[in-house]
């Protein structure tokens, strides 16, 4: 049983143009969220983190959004750079500060210049 | 960056033998975690600790042990590789100083090749 999802496999976008990288999670009890960027060959590396009391939560060009009723949150890039190409985890932690965190499947960004 | 090491970073071994891979971090933090990653599942969590000598299982912990002596070093153990047991294994660390939830830093990772 998936809790975290990330649906799309991969995503292809121009330099210069907007990533939206989508998770989607089945468990109302997560109440933190964190995206994580992974290059070929090397650890995740944390990237941003939005908290449920929070819809938002922007950083330089990456920008999180959270919709609870939905129960999706969204990563943007903008503007996306050829560096940006790297595979994307969405991950999750429960009420009340969980130590555990649970992952998607991931999501390969390509940024073509 | 954190300070994580893992080692090996590389190993290739055969079905029936045992191995350990090691974790080490001078960050001084409470938690540390074991993931593999393999395609098609994203990290999936094997063993985690929550300080020396206090171990809990995670949702792939079939085939593995891990032990922590010492608060630095966190070791995960295959006492008889499969090859179902061929993938990336990453080591995690994080603070927990607060009871909410902390990002979890990553080391660079160990690739197990087991023939």
């Amino acid at each position: 049983d998936q809790q975290v999802k990330q649906n799309s496999p991969s995503l292809s976008v121009q330099e210069g143009r907007i990533s939206i990288l989508n998770c989607d999670y089945t468990n109302s009890m997560f109440d933190y969220f964190l995206w994580y960027k992974k290059y070929p060959a090397e650890g995740p590396t944390f990237l941003i983190s939005i908290s449920s009391i929070k819809d938002k939560n922007e950083d330089g060009r990456f920008t999180v959004f959270l919709n609870k009723s939905a129960k999706h949150l969204s990563l943007h890039i903008v503007p996306s750079q050829p560096g940006d190409s790297a595979v994307y985890f969405c991950a999750a932690s429960f009420k009340g500060g969980s130590e555990k965190l649970v992952f998607g499947k991931g999501t390969k960004l390509t940024v073509n210049p | 960056d954190a300070g994580i090491t893992q080692s090996p970073r590389h190993k290739v071994t055969e079905t029936g033998t045992p191995v350990t891979l090691r974790c080490h971090q001078t960050e001084n933090h409470r938690y540390m975690y074991w993931y593999r990653q393999d395609p098609g599942h994203g990290l999936r969590l094997i063993h985690y600790s929550y300080g020396v000598k206090d171990t809990d299982k995670g949702e792939v912990s079939d085939g593995y042990s891990v032990s922590r002596s010492k608060t630095e070093d966190f070791l995960l153990t295959l006492e008889s590789a499969t090859s179902s047991q061929t993938s990336v294994y990453f080591c995690a660390i994080s603070p927990r100083t607060s009871g909410m939830t902390d990002t979890q830093y990553f080391g660079p990772g160990t690739r197990l090749t087991v023939l």
